[in-house]
C-alpha cells in the first residue's frame, strides 16, 4: 500500500488479557519500528527490525512484550497479560535508509 | 546514550507570524541525522524536515527551516508565515550512526496557532 497500515486503530481490553497489534509497512522498506506513546508524552522505542538481522529488542519494557516480523513484511506486537500501565498509543513506522520514517496512524490501547 | 531535549512544552504564535521551536541533543556519533516530526490531533506523525549532520547548509522545506548548530548540538525549527494547519505537537528526533535507523525523540512541543 501507499502508507503504513496499523490495525486495529483502537483496542479496549481487560486487564490480564493478551493483545496483538498489527503493522503492515510500506513495500520495499527494509526497516520496521515499534514505538509507544503515553498520553501527552514523547515516543518510547520498543523494538526495531532491519532486514534479516536479529531485531533490536532493547526497548521492550518487560518479557510480556514480544514482536515478530514475518517474511520481512508484516509485524505483530504482542502484549501478554496486559496491565493498566500498558495503555498507550502504539506507533509503527517503516523506513528505507535514513530518509526518515513513515508512520502508521497507531493503535490506541486501553486496558480496563 | 543519545538524548534529545525540547525545553518548550508549549508555544503559541499568531497566524502569519514566525515561530521557532528549540531542540538540543547529545550524541557521541560523528555521523548522524536530525528530524522534525509533526503530530496533529489525528496522531499521524508527519516528517517535516530532515538534516544530515555532515552538511553545513541548513535544510529548508517551504515555510519550514532549521538552524543547525553542530558544535552546540542545537537543532531549532523555524516556521514562517504560520498557518492554522500548523497547530500540532512537534517532535525533534536524532538517529543514525551506530544506532542506524533507531531514532531518539524529544518530549515534544505543543504549538498553538491563533487566528
Amino acid at each position: 500500500g501507499a502508507g503504513v497500515s496499523q490495525s486495529p486503530s483502537n483496542k479496549v481490553t481487560e486487564k490480564g488479557k493478551d493483545v496483538e497489534l498489527r503493522c503492515d509497512p510500506i513495500s520495499g522498506h527494509t526497516a520496521l519500528y515499534w514505538y509507544r506513546q503515553s498520553l501527552g508524552q514523547g515516543l518510547e522505542f520498543l523494538i526495531y527490525f532491519q532486514g534479516n538481522s536479529a531485531p533490536d529488542k532493547s526497548g521492550l519494557p518487560s518479557d510480556r512484550f514480544s514482536a515478530e516480523r514475518t517474511g520481512g513484511s508484516v509485524s505483530t506486537l504482542t502484549i501478554q497479560r496486559t496491565q493498566q500501565e500498558d495503555s498507550a498509543v502504539y506507533l509503527c513506522a517503516s523506513s528505507f535508509g535514513m530518509n526518515g520514517y513513515t508512520f502508521g496512524s497507531g493503535t490506541r490501547l486501553t486496558v480496563v | 546514550a543519545q538524548t534529545v531535549t525540547q525545553s518548550q512544552p508549549e508555544m503559541s504564535v499568531q497566524e502569519a507570524e514566525t515561530v521557532t521551536l528549540s531542540c538540543t541533543y547529545d550524541t557521541s556519533e560523528s555521523d548522524y541525522y536530525l528530524f522534525w516530526y509533526k503530530q496533529p490531533p489525528s496522531r499521524q506523525m508527519i516528517l517535516v524536515i530532515r538534516q544530515e549532520a555532515y552538511k553545513q547548509q541548513n535544510a529548508t522545506e517551504n515555510r519550514f527551516s532549521v538552524n543547525f548548530q553542530k558544535a552546540a548540538k542545537s537543532f531549532s525549527l523555524k516556521i514562517s508565515d504560520s498557518q492554522l494547519g500548523d497547530a500540532a505537537m512537534y517532535f525533534c528526533a536524532q538517529g543514525g550512526g551506530t544506532s542506524y535507523g533507531k531514532l531518539t525523540f524529544g518530549q515534544g512541543t505543543i504549538l498553538t496557532v491563533h487566528p
